[in-house]
């Protein structure tokens, strides 16, 4: 089944403690990208890659990482989260014809930081 | 940079009432835009899309959307709703470089039984 995997699907943590989200795809697309949702402000990209090796910002970079080491992965680290990184976080593929393919979004996950 | 806004925050209809949701979005190239629904506890999925030609768009489960360029408007439409509507409605345009997929804040929607 073509599917974007996103792991844990909710973490509870504490301040300053590093973690990583992982996203994995099986459909072999070129385009990832991650998004936190809070209430009222919709979605909000935090970063996207292009393809392997090609990651750039969306609109919420600070206090995140990604990597894209393969094309299938593309992990969000929080290397030091804090309280106001508590969110719904997910993560989207697509393919290189991004507005044709539209964006497939994994199941989401639920950080709290407290 | 592109903005989408949704004005309706929340919407409560009862079954076979007839609905509109509002999105407005100011961008000044060309526009591609989409609606997705998502469910309690579940992830986005795509409701619609428009990208060019017919304004009138229709998505799945009955749901379509008009482009009216000169309002900059598309808002999503449904003639009857159902209990199982009972979602967040999300509107989003996808720039033209196609990297980024800017949403609105979202409209919740409870269908009343």
């Amino acid at each position: 089944e073509a599917q974007v995997t996103q792991n844990p699907r909710y973490l509870i943590t504490v301040t300053g403690k590093k973690l990583t989200v992982t996203c994995s795809q099986n459909m072999n697309h070129e385009y990832m990208s991650w998004y936190r949702q809070d209430p009222g402000l919709g979605l909000r990209q935090i970063y996207y890659s292009m393809n392997v090796e090609v990651t750039d910002k969306g609109d919420v970079p600070e206090g995140y990482k990604v990597s894209r080491k393969e094309k299938r992965n593309f992990p969000l680290i929080l290397e030091s989260p804090s309280p106001n990184q508590t969110s719904l976080y997910f993560c989207a593929s697509s393919r290189r014809d991004r507005v044709l393919g539209g964006y497939t979004f994994g199941s989401g996950t639920r950080l709290t930081v407290v | 940079a592109q903005s989408v806004s949704q004005h309706n925050h929340h919407v409560i209809l009862s079954e076979a009432a007839s609905l509109e949701l509002g999105c407005n979005y100011s961008y000044g190239g060309t526009v591609n835009l989409f609606w997705y629904v998502q469910y309690p506890g579940q992830h986005l999925q795509l409701l619609l899309k428009y990208f060019s030609g017919d304004p009138l768009v229709k998505g799945i489960k009955g749901f379509e959307a008009e482009f009216i360029k000169s309002k900059f408007s598309f808002n999503l439409r449904k003639p009857s709703v159902q209990w199982s509507d009972t979602a967040e409605y999300f509107c989003a345009a996808l720039n033209n470089a196609g990297n980024m997929l800017t949403f609105g804040g979202g409209t919740r929607l409870m269908v009343k039984p």
